[in-house]
């Protein structure tokens, strides 16, 4: 298994522009888990769905954000539009069951010019 | 929920021995882990306390008086060079939700 997924690994975007993260959580896992890095804040959980359903969305900064998990084996984060205070590494995390260990993805570095 | 971790940067001599701090508050029993991230590499759990385990010679002790889970390995190696992240679980049913620390950046002096 190649693990958690995530695409691009890098972006560079323009205020204002629209920005999608994408992610391909572990097959068979029925959690999956949406953090922002930062050197200020740390990491920070956004958003976790179990069975594909957003359960706590509590850690989303505000509407410009916002995410889905269409599917069991894909997920996504969108911010529209996107601001430079928005420039983090994003990661994706999966995990097989409730207290079990979150696998994390690579993550993607995103800049907002 | 909160965890602390007061240390941004630790260095420390190869073999000498290691300790990095963690404190957390809850209302509760918490489940505590380490999470380690190596240069270019994922982040991956190191070690969580129900387990009670030594991985890679690091040990980590739940306190519950002084609410604190430092991590400690007894000779530092080159390999321990990482970032060192401290999260902790709530113990209410059907809360995945995890609250790390800030980190500690892990340099070990050869």
């Amino acid at each position: 298994d190649a693990g958690v997924i995530q695409s691009p690994r890098h972006e560079v975007t323009e205020m204002g522009q629209e920005v999608t993260l994408r992610c391909k959580p572990i097959s068979g896992h029925d959690y999956l888990f949406w953090y922002r890095q930062t050197m200020m804040r740390g990491l920070e959980l956004l958003i976790y769905f179990n069975n594909n359903v957003p359960i706590d969305d509590s850690g989303m900064p505000e509407d410009r954000f916002s995410a889905k998990m269409p599917n069991a084996s894909f997920s996504t984060l969108k911010i529209q539009p996107s601001e430079p205070r928005d420039s983090a590494v994003y990661f994706c995390a999966s995990s097989r069951q409730s207290g079990e260990t979150q696998y994390f993805g690579p993550g993607t570095r995103l800049l907002v010019l | 929920q909160r965890v602390t971790q007061p240390e941004k940067l630790l260095s420390v001599f190869k073999g000498a021995p290691v300790e990095l701090k963690c404190n957390y508050s809850y209302s509760g029993s918490p489940e505590l882990f380490w999470y380690v991230q190596y240069s270019r590499q994922r982040l991956q759990l190191l070690l969580r306390h129900i387990s009670r385990e030594s991985i890679k010679g690091f040990t980590a002790d739940l306190n519950k008086g002084e609410t604190s889970f430092h991590l400690k390995k007894p000779f530092a190696q080159e390999e321990d060079s990482a970032m060192y992240y401290c999260a902790l679980r709530g113990s209410n049913f059907g809360n995945e939700k995890l609250t790390f620390g800030t980190g500690t950046r892990l340099t070990i002096i050869p």
